[in-house]
Parts: C-alpha cells; structure tokens; sequence
C-alpha cells in the first residue's frame, strides 16, 4: 500500500529535549516536506527536500533541522524544543511529474512541549 | 513570496445547498493550486486541483474555477451532505517548486 508513515503519532516532551519525529514514504517520490498546523493559521511548511542531499527552508525553519540522506526518509530533528513548538506536525511526500505532483500527507504527529 | 487568503472561515449550510469558498493568491507566477479536505483528526487529503491552463474543473459535486487575472480561484459544492463537514484548506505553488503555500482553512458544517 502507498502511504507516508510518521513516527511517533504523539509525543509530549519537556523543554530542551532534543526530539526526532521519523517520515518514510514507499512511493519513490522525490520530494517531501514538513509543516505544521496551528489553529486559525493553517499549515505551514517547514521544510522540504527536492531530493536526496537537497533541502531548503520553508515558510517557519527557526528551531528545527532536517535530513534527507535516503530517498524515503525525511526526518524532522528539534535540537531543543520550546513550548512555542507544541503543534501538529505533517510529513508530506510527491513525485517531480507535471500531472502526479500531488502532495500524500502522513498521518500526523501531535507533539507537546512542557 | 505567495501568501494565499481564504474566506471564509467558516461556512454553516443546510443540507442540499451549495457551498463556495474563496481564496486568493499574491504570487502571479504560482500555475497550480489544489484543494484539501481535513476530516477530525485526519490528515489533509487532496479533493481537487487546477492548473493554470484551465479555468475550471468538475468532479461530481466538486467544481473549483480559477480566474489568473484576479488572481483567485474558488471552490464549489453542490448538494451538500452532512459527510461533506471538514476543515479546506485551498493552497497555491509554483509546479517543480515544492512550496506550497496554504489558506487559513474553513470550516463547513452541513447540518442534516
């Protein structure tokens, strides 16, 4: 089955504990991304990456680090998570192709930070 | 950069009637914009998109029109259900570029 997997689907942390929530995509897409929710501003992408070894920032980087050192995963790295940092966090996946460059989220990450 | 508006916020309609929601878009260069459906809970799932050589697509009660000139494009429901209640969120990019730029959301409730 083609999906996105994100892991751990929630999470509650303390401040300054350095977290990493997992993105995996089984579809070969290229590019994947990461973005947050929060009430009343939608979503908002953090990062992305257009292929392996390729990243850049997103619309809200600030406190947070990416890798892309395989095809299908992306992993979303909070050297030290503040409280600001609490959201819902998804991983998206797509292909490079005019016409199939849909985005696939992933399920959702639900991260609190005390 | 893109900045995409969307109103609006909320949306109430009876069961049966239409529903429309607005977005626009500041980027003129930006050549495809989908729509998303949140269910609670959920994760956001594409129920139609368009592309900038077009100016209106249908699927089944789903129609979204896009007008490059005015820079907005909309989306359209007809006979609403009850199933159709969820946040949308419409988005805007440029193809190749990865950054998509969303609305704020609104939220429709179609009451039976």
């Amino acid at each position: 089955e083609a999906q996105v997997t994100q892991n751990p689907r929630y999470l509650i942390t303390v401040t300054g504990k350095k977290l990493t929530v997992t993105c995996s995509q089984n579809m070969n897409h290229e590019y994947m991304s990461w973005y947050r929710q929060d009430p009343g501003l939608g979503l908002r992408q953090i990062y992305y990456s257009m292929n392996v070894e390729v990243t850049d920032k997103g619309d809200v980087p600030e406190g947070y680090k990416v890798s892309r050192k395989e095809k299908r995963n992306f992993p979303l790295i909070l050297e030290s998570p503040s409280p600001n940092q609490t959201s819902l966090y998804f991983c998206a996946s797509s292909s490079r192709v005019r016409g199939t460059d849909t985005q696939y989220f992933g399920p959702g990450t639900r991260l609190t930070v005390l | 950069g893109e900045n995409v508006e969307q109103h609006p916020s909320t949306l109430s309609v009876q069961e049966g009637d239409s529903a429309v929601i607005k977005c626009t878009y500041s980027d003129s260069a930006s050549n495809y914009f989908p729509w998303y459906k949140q269910e609670l809970g959920k994760r956001p799932q594409l129920i139609i998109d368009i592309r900038s050589n077009v100016g209106e697509k249908k699927d089944q009660r789903i129609a979204v029109t896009l007008n490059k000139t005015a820079k907005h494009f909309s989306l359209h429901i007809t006979e609403t259900q009850p199933e159709d209640s969820a946040v949308y969120f419409c988005a805007a990019t440029i193809t190749g570029f990865q950054k998509l730029v969303f609305g704020t959301g609104t939220r429709l409730l179609v009451s039976p």
